[in-house]
């Protein structure tokens, strides 16, 4: 069975500090996805990571994979109160070929972005 | 573009009820997937829908089903209600996994259980 854990869950940073939030997953995948949620609101994607060492960025985030160590990092930086959310990791179980898009997701990391 | 599209937003039944909820997946997509989000986790896959048949399923109990229509639009039952019914039912859609990265989420149903 597929595990993702997302850490730290619950984030409290300064704006214009710098900060990762760390998705390990237990089994090979070949798309890792970022998305971002506001209270009470659907879910946002920020980012598909496709193969080992893909690295996206938009704006002040940036995702990166490492698939050979299962890991996936968003790093913020300078961050602003904007950027406050939960941020979700989710890996996609399907396997090559096969159908689309079983996604299994992190617990979610709160972050809050303090003045 | 209208975007992955669900109703009712809200809704409220007692235990032992039963509940539909409905998704229009975005324009171009004909796979629709649903999941459960209770409150503070993460979503959680309940099934996927394509080609008006139950493709994938996730580790929920036979009372979730649900149905794809020739229209590609989905429905979510839930029989029996449980108090841990509770939660933020979301609605996915997606076209040729090979051809189109991203998953798209509707804005969700939230399932009050009384």
């Amino acid at each position: 069975e597929l595990k993702v854990e997302q850490n730290p869950l619950f984030l409290s940073m300064q704006e214009g500090k710098n900060y990762t939030i760390y998705c390990n997953y237990s089994t090979t995948s070949d798309r890792l996805y970022w998305y971002r949620q506001d209270p009470g609101k659907s879910l946002e994607s920020l980012f598909v990571l496709l193969s080992n060492g893909a690295v996206k960025q938009e704006g002040r985030l940036m995702a990166s994979l490492d698939t050979k160590a299962r890991l996936s990092t968003l790093h913020i930086t300078a961050a602003v109160h904007d950027l406050s959310a939960t941020y979700f990791c989710a890996v996609d179980s399907t396997l090559s070929g096969g159908s689309n898009y079983k996604l299994t997701f992190g617990k979610g990391t709160l972050l809050t972005v303090n003045p | 573009d209208a975007g992955v599209t669900q109703s009712p937003t809200h809704l409220i039944k007692t235990r032992g009820q039963q509940v539909t909820l409905r998704c229009s997946p975005k324009s171009g997509h004909d796979t629709v997937s649903w999941y459960q989000q209770a409150l503070g986790q993460g979503p959680q896959f309940i099934f996927q829908y394509y080609e008006e048949e139950e493709r994938q399923r996730g580790n929920f109990p036979d009372r979730f089903s649900g149905h794809q229509f020739p229209n590609y639009s989905s429905e979510l039952n839930v029989n029996a209600l449980l108090l841990g019914d509770s939660a933020l039912y979301l609605c996915a859609s997606s076209g040729n996994r090979d051809f189109d990265e991203k998953l798209f989420f509707g804005s969700g149903t939230q399932l009050s259980v009384l």
